[in-house]
């Protein structure tokens, strides 16, 4: 079986802050991982992924990750964050036979200027 | 290809009402995933099509929930006897294969009153 836990479901930082998002999984084998967010009222986009090879993973609009898998964790971190970052953030795993993705319950960032 | 569409994206219901979404995913994109989500949660996996395939359906949450994918292209996603508990969003997701992520469309909105 696999799993998602989004540690806070919100957080709350200042414009030009470090943006950190946690996000631990459970898997039994080795798994695929992916940061997704959603605008209000709209579908998932894709940020990054990780499924094999380097362990430190950059996605769009300056988002980064980085599998560890001694720790089952994939945090999502941008250095800068930027109003326009304001949004619910997913983490999702996808293992074993059938790959179905499985998500976590989200975080919301808030963004204040 | 303009990516995963959803029709309706908004649908308003009575109680008892039976309601039909449709997704087109991605063309070529053989994998289809029906989700549901709510207030404040993330994604909820239903069920799966592999092709024209229903691979996974004991997700789906009562047997008044049914989904079909004929000809491996687009899917229907049908709720008989509509409660409200029923309201939500429904998000459609394809993928090209399965260890790859998932293109969400952006959802259909459904309210029972």
């Amino acid at each position: 079986a696999q799993s998602v836990t989004q540690l806070g479901s919100h957080v709350s930082v200042s414009e030009g802050a470090l943006v950190l998002l946690r996000c631990n999984y459970s898997s039994s084998v080795p798994p695929y991982l992916f940061w997704y967010v959603q605008y209000p009222n709209q579908g998932l986009q894709l940020l990054l992924k990780y499924t094999t090879g380097a362990t430190l993973v950059k996605g769009i609009n300056g988002f980064e990750a980085e599998f560890k898998k001694s720790e089952t964790s994939f945090h999502l971190t941008k250095p800068s964050a930027h109003m326009s970052d304001a949004a619910e953030y997913f983490c999702a795993v996808s293992s074993g036979g059938s790959y179905i993705p499985t998500f976590g319950r989200g975080t919301s960032l808030i963004v204040h200027p | 290809d303009t990516g995963v569409s959803q029709d309706p994206r908004h649908k308003i219901t009575k109680r008892g009402q039976n309601v039909t979404f449709r997704c087109d995913p991605i063309s070529e994109h053989n994998r289809l995933y029906w989700y549901r989500q709510t207030l404040g949660q993330g994604p909820e996996f239903l069920t799966y099509f592999q092709n024209e395939a229903q691979l996974e359906k004991s997700r789906l949450l009562s047997d008044r929930f049914s989904a079909e994918r004929p000809k491996g292209s687009f899917s229907t996603l049908e709720i008989q006897r509509t409660e409200q508990g029923d309201s939500a969003m429904y998000l459609c997701a394809s993928s090209p294969i399965q260890n790859t992520e998932a293109f969400f469309g952006q959802g259909t909105r459904l309210t029972v009153v």
